[in-house]
């Protein structure tokens, strides 16, 4: 059964990093691509970042670029983001989420339960 | 970037009826879109890819149309289990998606 659980989210302060972290079971991890996505309270959806197989292709959302970094690491199965200068508009429901895309994003086929992230001083 | 631009943001219709949901696109984005459901406390589910094709498991009562900017999402009879939001998601240039149509029962 696929799998993805996401920790790390929390309370942090404006200003302040946070890493998140999801780990991936039930299927071969370094053969997918991933994405994260956020929704923040009563909102749509915004996709954040996308990873490719070893890392080849990394494309992220235009007004998030420099502030969020995506990476993984295949032999634990996990899939990471690093979060700086994060603000009250930062404060979201973070999704990991499998793409069924073999370079670039295409779409997602398993999403995992999210993990929320409230940025409040 | 690519602006997906949903309509409407919600709706109510009754049991059995045509829902109908659009999604227009900023630029051609050729059949390069996906279909999402979100129920209330979940993650959202694909249920049609590449504009028009039905994911796996999904009920026929759904489905999808169009290609370039101007696309459409219709359940053909609406179902109580089928109050969510949904939303259109393109690929074409990056990943963005529509800001969601809610969905209740009248």
């Amino acid at each position: 059964e696929v799998q993805l659980v996401e920790s790390g989210g929390g309370l942090v302060k404006p200003g302040g990093s946070l890493r998140l972290s999801c780990a991936a079971s039930g299927f071969t991890f370094s053969s997918y691509s991933f994405n994260w996505v956020r929704q923040a309270p009563g909102k749509g959806l915004e996709w954040i970042s996308s990873i490719s197989p070893s890392g080849t292709f990394i494309d992220y959302a235009d007004s998030l670029r420099g502030r969020f970094s995506i990476s993984r690491d295949d032999a634990k199965n996990s899939l990471y983001l690093q979060m700086h200068s994060l603000g009250a508009e930062d404060t979201a429901v973070y999704y990991c989420a499998r793409d069924w895309g073999a370079a670039r994003p295409q779409g997602v086929d398993y999403w995992g339960q999210g993990t929320l992230v409230t940025v409040s001083s | 970037d690519i602006q997906m631009t949903q309509s409407p943001s919600s709706l109510s219709a009754s049991v059995g009826d045509r829902v109908t949901i659009t999604c227009q696109a900023s630029q051609d984005i050729s059949n390069y879109l996906n279909w999402y459901q979100q129920k209330p406390g979940k993650a959202p589910k694909v249920l049609i890819y590449d504009a028009s094709n039905l994911q796996t498991g999904v009920p026929l009562r759904f489905s999808g149309s169009g290609s370039g900017t101007h696309f459409t999402f219709t359940i053909s009879s609406l179902q109580p289990e089928d109050v969510a939001t949904y939303y259109c998601q393109q690929y074409e240039d990056l990943v963005s998606f529509g800001g969601g149509t809610t969905v209740a029962i009248k």
